[in-house]
């Protein structure tokens, strides 16, 4: 069945460090690729998302690109901030496949940006 | 608006208990997912509804788990004669449920179960 893998944490960086969390997919059809994120104490968020093949999603100066030739949707960011201390979660979901959004998810990467 | 809310936010039980978590949809969302999160399996899908009806239900790790969903909106998810393993955080998210394209899923605080 189609997953998500995803690098292992636990990440640690500096403030305005670059950030690459590694996100590749495995799936049968062509799914929508997401990254979602869980700051401590709260719920799970859409980041970001890309529902075809050389789509970038974008949000918050986070940006991940859904490569096909490579099955990857890697999560990028040039300067990390201590507020983006979270943990992310690469997802993907196949509606052409079940009709709806079951989405499937990585195991997710804590990241922890210290001053 | 509001956003998807869940009750209780934290729950301990005893094993062998029923506990009964509840989700309250964003307003007008027609697509309602229960999703768990544990340490040992990370995020797992359990069951879709949309409107009242749960054309899948294929995440429902054993027939001790069940949910509903009325007025097409508050969804139950029971959990009957729980076991230690059944500890974990359980995620409500629901959707407009627009047909074609994908929709964004919104989700809820969550509830901590515990099973002691």
């Amino acid at each position: 069945g189609d997953s998500v893998t995803q690098m292992e944490g636990p990440v640690t960086l500096s403030e305005e460090a670059f950030l690459t969390i590694n996100c590749t997919y495995t799936a049968t059809g062509y799914p929508s690729l997401f990254w979602y994120v869980q700051y401590p104490g709260e719920g799970l968020q859409l980041l970001l998302k890309a529902t075809k093949a050389d789509d970038k999603g974008s949000n918050k100066g986070f940006e991940a690109t859904y490569r096909k030739e490579t099955t990857s949707f890697h999560l990028e960011k040039g300067s990390v901030q201590v507020s983006d201390s979270a943990v992310y979660f690469c997802a993907l979901s196949d509606r052409v496949k079940t009709s709806y959004d079951k989405v499937i998810f990585g195991p997710g990467t804590s990241l922890s940006v210290i001053p | 608006g509001a956003g998807v809310s869940q009750s209780p936010s934290n729950k301990v039980t005893e094993k062998g208990k029923d506990v009964e978590l509840r989700c309250d949809p964003i307003s007008g969302h027609t697509a309602l997912y229960w999703y768990r999160q544990s340490l040992g399996q990370g995020l797992e899908f359990l069951i879709y509804f949309q409107g009242n009806s749960a054309p899948d239900k294929s995440g429902l790790p054993s027939d001790r788990f069940s949910a509903e969903r009325t007025g097409g909106s508050v969804s139950t998810l029971t959990i009957q004669r729980t076991q230690q393993e059944d500890s974990a955080v359980y995620l409500c998210a629901s959707s407009p449920g627009l047909a074609g394209g994908t929709d964004t899923q919104y989700f809820g605080p969550g509830t901590r179960l515990t099973v002691l």
